[in-house]
């Protein structure tokens, strides 16, 4: 069985700081990575997705996430926060099979302040 | 970009209604899924497809059904509707082709049952 552990429901950051989220998964096989951003009373939006190959991982928005798998960890950073990052983010983790479910872990919400 | 839609966006109704809730894409992409989120929570899987005629269980229960008679689209249906039921419904698909193939989310449908 796979699971997500997302450190900390919310984080408050000031606008051109730095922003990290973090999340740790676990999982019997090498794992599918994904982190996905929430806007209020949206959908999800995949920002990005560590498969194989290079450990660290280049999203959308100046997003970038290191897979470490001696940590087990999938943080999510951005050098600057800016105010439209204020969202909720939620780490993912895909099995290997047929199905392709996502187990999500239960979101980070990032507050930026001024 | 993925091309997923979802309707109603917004559903206020009555205990002991049916409801279905509809979701189309554009892709041609065979896995399709429903997940629900309660506000500020995370996201449960609790219908998947692998393609046309086919249907599972996700990992949380759920007294909803869904069909899969053509790939492009997979209803969600509550045959009485109850408070309990309130959420957010989430609709998604992604491509088998591709490992670690990317899940997109539709914007998803809130259901308020009174």
């Amino acid at each position: 069985a796979q699971s997500v552990t997302q450190l900390g429901s919310h984080v408050s950051v000031s606008e051109g700081a730095l922003v990290l989220l973090r999340c740790n998964y676990s999982s019997s096989v090498p794992p599918y990575l994904f982190w996905y951003v929430q806007y209020p009373n949206q959908g999800l939006q995949l920002l990005l997705k560590y498969t194989t190959g290079a450990t660290l991982v280049k999203g959308i928005n100046g997003f970038e996430a290191e897979f470490k798998k001696s940590e087990t960890s999938f943080h999510l950073t951005k050098p600057s926060a800016h105010m439209s990052d204020a969202a909720e983010y939620f780490c993912a983790v895909s099995d290997t099979g047929t199905a392709s479910k996502l187990t999500f872990g239960t979101g980070t919400r990032l507050q930026v302040t001024l | 970009e993925a091309d997923i839609y979802q309707t109603p966006r917004y559903l206020v109704i009555g205990t002991g209604k049916k409801i279905t809730l509809e979701c189309s894409q554009t892709m041609g992409h065979d896995k399709m899924y429903w997940y629900q989120q309660d506000p500020g929570m995370e996201l449960h899987l609790i219908h998947y497809s692998y393609g046309v005629n086919s249907t599972e269980k996700g990992d949380l229960s759920s007294e909803s059904t869904v069909s899969r008679i053509r790939t492009e689209h997979f209803p969600l249906t509550l045959e009485s509707a109850r408070p309990s039921h309130t959420s957010q419904y989430l609709c998604a698909s992604s491509d088998p082709a591709y490992p670690g193939n990317t899940i997109y989310f539709g914007e998803g449908s809130w259901l308020t049952v009174v």
